[in-house]
C-alpha cells in the first residue's frame, strides 16, 4: 500500500525548459512534505520542504507547490539545469511520528 | 563531523553471517533514522532514535534486525544471520529537531550485498 506515489518514473526535459516532477498521497494526516535529489552512489540530498499550512514554498530555481485537496504536490524547476539530472524522491512525514515515507522516485534527466 | 557519516560504504556477507553497519549523525541533531533502499525503490523506514531513545522501530523487518544509539550520538544497525532478501542500501539520516519540521540529511549508505 504505496501511501507516496510518484506514478512517471523518469522525465527528459531540454536544458532552459522548466521540469515538474509530481508525487501524489494518500494520507491526509501528513503534515510535511520534502523533496530529495539522489545522485548515483550517494544519499539522498534535501532539496526543498513545504509544511501542510502553505501552498507554495520557493527557494531559487526550485518551487513546490502543494495541494492538499487534491492531496497532491509537485516540484517546479525552472530553468533546467543538466547538473539537475538525478532521481527526485518526494517524501511526507506522517504528523507525530517523525518517520518520512518516500515515494519510488522520479529519474530527470535534462538534455543540453 | 560535517555530515552523516556512514561505514562501511560497502559490505559483502556471506548468508548467515553477522553485519553491523555504524553511522555517525552530524553532531547536536537529536533525531536519528535508519532506512533501507531496495534497488529500483525508495528508502522505507526502518527505525527512529531521539537521543538514545529508540521511539519507532515499526519499520524493522524481523528481529534479525537489530539498531541502538546507547549515548545518543553513533548508532549501530545490526543484522544477524543475513539472509539474500537483506541486500539493499542502508540509509542513516539525523535532524536536529526532536520534533517539528526540520529536513532529515542523509549519509552515503552502506551497501549490503548478500551472497
Amino acid at each position: 500500500d504505496q501511501q507516496v506515489k510518484q506514478n512517471s518514473p523518469s522525465l527528459s526535459v531540454q536544458e532552459g525548459r522548466i521540469s515538474i516532477l509530481n508525487c501524489d498521497y494518500t494520507n491526509s494526516m501528513f503534515d510535511y512534505f520534502l523533496w530529495y535529489k539522489k545522485y548515483p552512489a550517494e544519499g539522498p540530498t534535501f532539496l526543498i520542504s513545504i509544511s501542510s499550512i502553505k501552498d507554495k514554498n520557493e527557494d531559487g530555481r526550485f518551487t513546490v507547490f502543494l495541494n492538499k485537496s487534491a492531496k497532491h504536490l509537485s516540484l517546479h524547476i525552472v530553468p533546467s539545469q543538466p547538473g539537475d539530472s538525478a532521481v527526485y524522491f518526494c517524501a511526507a512525514r506522517d504528523t507525530g511520528t517523525y518517520k518520512y515515507i518516500f515515494g519510488t522516485g522520479t529519474r530527470l534527466k535534462v538534455l543540453a | 563531523g560535517a555530515g552523516v557519516s556512514q561505514s562501511p560504504r560497502y559490505k559483502v556477507a556471506k548468508r548467515g553471517q553477522d553485519v553491523a553497519l555504524r553511522c555517525d549523525p552530524i553532531s547536536g541533531h537529536v533525531s536519528l533514522f535508519w532506512y533501507q533502499q531496495a534497488l529500483g525503490q525508495g528508502p522505507e523506514f526502518l527505525t527512529y532514535f531521539q537521543n538514545e531513545a529508540q521511539l519507532d522501530k515499526s519499520g524493522l523487518p524481523s528481529d534479525r534486525f537489530f539498531a541502538e544509539r546507547p549515548e545518543g550520538s553513533v548508532s549501530t544497525l545490526k543484522i544477524q544471520r543475513t539472509q539474500q532478501e537483506d541486500s539493499a542500501v542502508y540509509l542513516c539520516a539525523s535532524s536536529l529537531a526532536g520534533n517539528g519540521n526540520t529536513e532529515a540529511f542523509f549519509g552515503q549508505g552502506t551497501r549490503l550485498t548478500v551472497v
